[in-house]
């Protein structure tokens, strides 16, 4: 079945700066990947998410790619805010798999004043 | 937040205890999700269902039941036969998993058991 890797699981940087986040699946089937943020005690909540038929997408600070030859995908988050102090989880569903989420471990993302 | 509600948002558990955990989407999501969260760990899936009268063990389903009578409604019953129940439980929704996969999460009950 899939399975998900998601790194690095922890990343401090410093306000202003960009920070990046990488995720690895391993069935070449999956076509949807999904980012979510999780402020502390709350639910996980969409920030992006992207198909396999695009190579990248973008929404203001934040962009996800994809590389489906390397079966990797990326968050990338620029010019970083206190409020993007959070664990960021990334995802991958693909038909085999009844198209449930298979999801990384998470990342907890430190920004720094 | 509206559409999807979890309750309680907290509660308490004697050992030996079944507790059941309420999830509510008015949605109109086909499937639904219970997922345990432990601290500083990721999400889990107990028990799925892509529609009612019917559902599937997830990765950790051992010491959970479910039932799936109506579309709107998807409860958790903790079982005595779990032996570390203490977690963050989470409900989630999605539209109908051959179409739009994003699935959208309920508060949380944080379950302790005392």
């Amino acid at each position: 079945g899939e399975n998900v890797e998601q790194h690095p699981s922890t990343l401090s940087v410093q306000e202003g700066d960009s920070a990046v986040i990488k995720c690895t699946y391993s069935d070449s089937a999956s076509n949807y990947f999904p980012w979510y943020k999780q402020e502390l005690g709350k639910r996980p909540q969409l920030i992006i998410d992207i198909r396999s038929n695009v190579g990248e997408k973008k929404d203001q600070r934040i962009a996800v790619t994809l590389n489906k030859t390397a079966k990797h995908f990326s968050l990338h988050i620029t010019e970083t805010q206190p409020e993007d102090s959070a664990v960021y989880f990334c995802a991958a569903s693909n038909p085999d798999s009844n198209y449930q989420l298979i999801w990384g471990a998470g990342t907890k993302l430190i920004i720094k004043p | 937040d509206g559409g999807i509600t979890q309750s309680p948002k907290y509660l308490f558990r004697k050992e030996g205890q079944n507790v059941t955990l309420s999830c509510e989407q008015n949605l109109n999501h086909d499937a639904m999700y219970w997922y345990r969260q432990d601290p500083g760990q990721g999400l889990r899936l107990i028990y799925y269902s892509q529609i009612v009268n019917d559902f599937q063990k997830g990765d950790i389903a051992e010491g959970y039941s479910v039932s799936r009578e109506k579309k709107e409604s998807f409860p958790l019953t903790v079982t005595s036969a779990q032996k570390n129940p203490t977690a963050f439980y989470l409900c989630a929704s999605s539209r109908n998993l051959a179409g739009s996969n994003e699935q959208f999460f309920g508060p949380g009950t944080r379950l302790t058991v005392l």
